[in-house]
């Protein structure tokens, strides 16, 4: 079936660092991929999506790219900072309209 | 936080027990979703509703039952017949179709004793 495979399981980067977390997934009928943070004993929140008509999409200091071709999406945050260590999950839609494909998490630890 | 309530926040149960988690949300959503959430898993989804008196199920449906008998309202009963139930359970809501976002509750942890 559907998968969506998320590298690495944790990343750990100096404060002002960046940092690049990437995802896989295999069908390609996928047209949505959102990007979730989840804070420690929190409920995961939405910080950036992207639709398959367009490459990329920024907010601030995050970032998402997005190659329809080989079948990946990234998610990059520039000069981190502490509040950014969470888990962070990505997903894509698959062909029900009402269900997203989860990757497995990447945890996100800033060094001071 | 409003918008998506979850209750209770902890849970234990002996085996053999039902239990039922609630979820209420008042942000007028038409969709609903059940997810459960196990370490270094992403969400799987066990249930979802698109509308009142509707709901599929997902991926991991068995062992789970619910209803959707009002719009705010997506209770989820974990049977005896789950065979590992202890897990972190979320609740959340969207406008529609999942191609939106995802308004999660806060959770519910639930411990089998």
């Amino acid at each position: 079936g559907e998968n969506v495979e998320q590298h690495p399981s944790t990343l750990s980067v100096q404060e002002g660092d960046s940092a690049v977390i990437k995802c896989t997934y295999s069908d390609s009928a996928s047209n949505y991929f959102p990007w979730y943070k989840q804070e420690l004993g929190k409920r995961p929140q939405l910080i950036i999506d992207i639709r398959s008509n367009v490459g990329e999409k920024k907010d601030q200091r995050i970032a998402v790219t997005l190659n329809k071709t080989a079948k990946h999406f990234s998610l990059h945050i520039t000069e981190t900072q502490p509040e950014d260590s969470a888990v962070y999950f990505c997903a894509a839609s698959t062909g029900s309209n009402y269900q997203l494909i989860w990757g497995a998490g990447t945890k996100l630890i800033i060094k001071p | 936080d409003g918008g998506i309530t979850q209750s209770p926040k902890y849970l234990f149960r002996k085996e053999g027990q039902n239990v039922t988690l609630s979820c209420e949300q008042n942000l007028n959503h038409d969709a609903m979703y059940w997810y459960r959430q196990d370490p270094g898993q992403g969400l799987r989804l066990i249930y979802y509703s698109q509308i009142v008196n509707d709901f599929q199920k997902g991926d991991i449906a068995e062992g789970y039952s619910v209803s959707r008998e009002k719009k705010e309202s997506f209770p989820l009963t974990v049977t005896s017949a789950q065979k590992n139930p202890t897990a972190f359970y979320l609740c959340a809501s969207s406008t529609g179709a999942s191609t939106g976002e995802l308004f999660f509750g806060e959770g519910s942890r639930l411990t089998v004793l």
